[in-house]
């Protein structure tokens, strides 16, 4: 049971190159989250999927687009690399909302993006 | 607007000692609000989740507090131990939508 994985760990771009965050998850969790995490601030959601099939904008999806390829996959697409897109990324996954409200997200390890 | 304030920004303290970490919050509608620990270079991981009813709750070394009335809520860790040094973050969760406001964190240091 590894939880939730993200590939790459680390990646450097030049502006305007394009590429793939791969992030997977094991528990079998509705849904699915991206993050950017960036010196100084809080996690901020890029994008999110409630279940499979559906993907929605978060507060900062600008960029940015999400596949969710099956249950267990989320994809973050970077079109055209921008330097304000450095940051530390995060994929996280929960069980689906009940009545008590959310429920616990649990993190991958992050995806480290320079983009020069 | 919906926000998340934590203090101090970071704090050091020696292994045994206690501390407290505050988070202030200005999220509306309340629905809960969580304590992640992050460990340098690896992804948040969750202390405790306080709905609107609870005061306080306990993880070990780690309680949490709660004031819905003036939204502010503390995390004490007791006896610190070297593992502890790490990021916490306050999470305030909203009723509606995917509405999760993460505080900037509070960057823990134990020295031996």
């Amino acid at each position: 049971n590894a939880g939730v994985t993200q590939t790459p760990k680390f990646q450097v771009l030049k502006t305007g190159q394009s590429m793939t965050l791969q992030c997977a998850q094991d528990m079998n969790h509705n849904s699915m989250y991206w993050y950017r995490q960036d010196p100084g601030m809080g996690l901020r959601l890029i994008y999110y999927s409630a279940s499979e099939g559906t993907t929605d904008k978060g507060e900062v999806p600008n960029g940015y687009n999400v596949s969710r390829l099956n249950k267990r996959e989320f994809s973050l697409r970077l079109e055209s690399a921008a330097p304000s897109q450095t940051s530390v990324y995060f994929c996280a996954s929960s069980e689906t909302p009940g009545l008590q409200g959310w429920k616990t997200q649990y993190f991958g390890p992050g995806t480290r993006l320079l983009v020069l | 607007k919906n926000q998340v304030e934590q203090s101090p920004q970071s704090l050091i303290i020696l292994e045994g000692k206690n501390c407290t970490l505050q988070c202030n919050y200005t999220v509306s509608p309340f629905s809960n609000l969580r304590w992640y620990k992050q460990d340098t270079g690896r992804g948040p991981v969750s202390l405790t989740i306080m709905t609107f009813s609870e005061n306080t709750k306990s993880n070990g070394r780690y309680t949490a507090t709660l004031d819905a009335d003036t939204k502010q809520s503390s995390l004490h860790i007791t006896a610190s131990q070297l593992s502890d040094s790490a990021s916490y973050i306050c999470v305030v969760i909203s009723n509606y939508g995917q509405n999760f406001v993460f505080g900037p964190g509070t960057r823990l240091s134990v020295l031996p």
